[in-house]
């Protein structure tokens, strides 16, 4: 059981590229979610998707889009990298109400 | 900022102590849930504590939740080595359809 798998784990861009972030887990869950994390900044979320067909924006959408192209799987887009991006990136899953959350390993993203 | 905050941000203590953090948050939750996460990986649920409820507890750790206060503690008993990580707490609002609400952490150092 792999849980939640993400790709890449590391990753350089320069700025103005484009690059996607994979996600996908193996547990049927609804609830997807991503997150980026800074030092000093905990997690934010950046969007979250309740049920496959269904997205939406947390605090920091700016400068992301997203993907629920089907219940496992969930991308994240970068349209035109700048360096405020550079973070690391968590997806992570969830059942319905009153379940924990299951995250991914993270990619860590530098952009240049 | 929709975060809650931790307190302290960082934690020094000898093994064989108690280590206590304290999360507050803002909105109306249907439950509250720490984490773990070691240096580069990703979270790890720890507990689950409902709105409805006052005290919790898992192996060597207490959890306490006070809605009126918007506040909870994580009490981590007889402290180990191992237990050195960050400790996050995240909120479910009670609303339908969102994410979980992650604080900026709490980073406790248990030294041998």
């Amino acid at each position: 059981n792999a849980g939640v798998t993400q790709t890449p784990k590391f990753q350089v861009l320069k700025t103005g590229q484009s690059m996607t972030l994979q996600c996908a887990q193996d547990m049927n869950h609804n609830s997807m979610y991503w997150y980026r994390q800074d030092p000093g900044m905990g997690l934010r979320l950046i969007y979250y998707s309740a049920s496959e067909g269904t997205t939406d924006k947390g605090e920091v959408p700016n400068g992301y889009n997203v993907s629920r192209l089907n219940k496992r799987e969930f991308s994240l887009r970068l349209e035109s990298a700048a360096p405020s991006q550079t973070s690391v990136y968590f997806c992570a899953s969830s059942g319905d109400w009153y379940t924990e959350a299951f995250f991914g390993q993270g990619t860590r993203l530098t952009v240049v | 900022s929709q975060q809650g905050e931790e307190d302290p941000q960082a934690l020094s203590i000898q093994e064989g102590e108690n280590a206590t953090m304290n999360c507050s948050y803002k909105t109306s939750i249907n439950n509250l849930q720490w984490y773990r996460q070691n240096s580069g990986r990703g979270l790890v649920h720890l507990i689950l504590i409902r709105s409805n409820e006052r005290e919790k507890h898992s192996g060597r750790l207490r959890v306490t939740l006070d809605t009126s206060k918007k506040s909870s503690s994580l009490l981590i008993t007889a402290s180990r080595a191992a237990d050195t990580a960050s400790y996050f707490c995240a909120t479910e609002p009670n609303q339908a359809g969102t994410a979980l609400i992650f604080g900026k952490g709490t980073t406790l150092s248990v030294s041998s």
